[in-house]
């Protein structure tokens, strides 16, 4: 069973182009979140989706950034007309099942940087 | 406010010595915790998770923690530490009632021979 596939692994953009990241979830798994983590911290939570549904997007910011996860094929996670702020690891987690108890599955994040 | 608080940003022991790595959380709910482990270009990895049960949870590799409500803390501990133990680790929260995890910073374990 492969774990959560993220690509690309690196993505380079410059200022004003749009990046696009990917999530497959592990296979089973219908519950997927998107994770920001900048240079010296902890990631911080952005978006919550279920298979055609955003559940919790709390951590979005409220302009530039978009997430979907259709009924086929993998989440992504879009973010328009990027500045260098934007520059960070993204990283997808999956879940079979949502719950405070349950754990979720990260894969090995998208490396964005910004020139 | 809810958060989590991992005490050292870095931590060096030596090969077969014991590992602590400190975390303190805040929460207005009944926590679950989490203690994930990142090797360099790879994903997170669960060690361990306490959901209400034992408060002495034991997880993957010789790792386990204790959850103390009256410290508000859940450190982790390994008696005896290995080289492939070197990696950032995670100390994460489901701290309210919405979806999100809390995470902490992170420390760093480096293990010299």
């Amino acid at each position: 069973n492969a774990g959560v596939m993220q690509n690309p692994r690196h993505l380079v953009r410059r200022r004003g182009q749009e990046a696009r990241l990917r999530c497959s979830p592990m296979k089973g798994h219908s519950h997927v979140y998107w994770y920001r983590q900048l240079p010296e911290e902890g990631l911080k939570f952005m978006v919550y989706l279920q298979k055609e549904n955003i559940i919790d997007e709390s951590g979005m910011p409220k302009e530039r950034f978009s997430a979907e996860f259709p009924k086929e094929g993998p989440s992504i996670l879009r973010i328009q007309q990027v500045v260098r702020g934007d520059s960070a690891a993204y990283f997808c987690a999956s879940s079979p099942q949502t719950g405070r108890n349950d754990e979720q599955f990260f894969g090995p994040g998208t490396r964005l940087t910004v020139l | 406010a809810q958060s989590v608080t991992q005490l050292d940003s870095h931590v060096s022991v030596s090969e077969g010595t014991p590992v602590l790595l400190r975390c303190n959380y805040s929460s207005s709910y009944s926590p679950s915790l989490f203690w994930y482990v990142q090797h360099p270009n790879k994903g997170l990895q669960l060690l361990l998770k306490y959901t209400s049960a034992a408060t002495l949870v034991k997880g993957i590799n010789g790792f386990e923690a204790e959850f103390k409500k009256s410290e508000t803390s859940f450190h982790l501990t390994k008696p005896s530490a290995h080289m492939s133990d070197a990696a950032e680790y995670f100390c994460v929260g489901a701290l309210n009632s919405g979806y999100a995890l809390n995470f902490g910073k992170g420390t760093s374990l480096l293990v010299t021979p």
